[in-house]
């Protein structure tokens, strides 16, 4: 148990759909994290929030709205998806943006159809 | 950019036996961190070993250790008297200045 916890675990949504995938960290920590993993690629890091205030932004289509109300919830919200977004999308955290060893939560398995 | 590189897809290993996985990265910063996680198949990333750049001392973690060249850029890890629990995909990530790049992975097989 790392103490980052993410809803819902799977996600199938179609094209035209709006969802929301939700992170929640019990560990204390003032920055978190989205990244997209995909099937042999690189983990993709698309977020970063750092004390509430969104940090980096690695040129993600608008379609991933990302939203941090506190430092401990942090929620991606989706829609008009493509295909081509299905992937297992984690949540981390960290003591703060710069230095310190990320935590990570078990991820949701996301498929747009 | 900073980039990291880990040149074996797969590895595999015999139970009690030693692995060493590679990583090399690149960069341009005098400070840094680096990291290798696990993601077992249940996907839940952990990390097992943090090296920061200013230390010449390589890190260990009971069975994990690391060889940090800092000159040649490597961060190589070694998993000694492996175990099935060790099965699992490796990754090597490099942070720096909020940056935070990771390698593409290696999946490590052990066989009994």
């Amino acid at each position: 148990e790392t103490g980052v916890t993410q809803t819902p675990r799977h996600l199938v949504m179609g094209m035209t759909n709006k969802k929301s995938l939700k992170c929640e960290q019990h560990l204390g920590h003032n920055a978190m994290y989205w990244y997209k993993q995909s099937a042999k690629k690189p983990l993709e890091l698309m977020f970063v929030y750092n004390f509430k205030e969104q940090t980096e932004n690695n040129s993600v289509p608008s379609r991933f709205s990302p939203e941090c109300p506190n430092s401990s919830h942090l929620f991606l919200h989706l829609h008009t998806l493509q295909p081509e977004d299905s992937a297992l999308y984690l949540c981390a955290s960290s003591q703060d943006a710069h230095t310190y060893e990320q935590y990570f939560g078990p991820g949701t398995r996301l498929t747009v159809t | 950019a900073q980039t990291v590189t880990q040149s074996q897809p797969e590895m595999s290993v015999q139970e009690a036996e030693t692995v060493t996985l590679s990583c090399t990265y690149d960069t341009s910063e005098s400070d840094y961190y680096l990291f290798w996680y696990k993601q077992p198949p249940s996907r839940q990333m952990i990390l097992v070993i943090r090296q920061e750049a200013y230390k010449q001392q390589n890190a260990t973690e009971n069975r994990f250790s690391v060889n940090f060249q800092k000159a040649a850029k490597s961060f190589s890890l070694k998993i000694s008297d492996s175990q099935l629990g060790d099965a699992a995909m490796y990754f090597c990530a490099y942070r720096s200045r909020g940056y935070m790049r990771f390698g593409a992975g290696t999946r490590l097989t052990v066989k009994p």
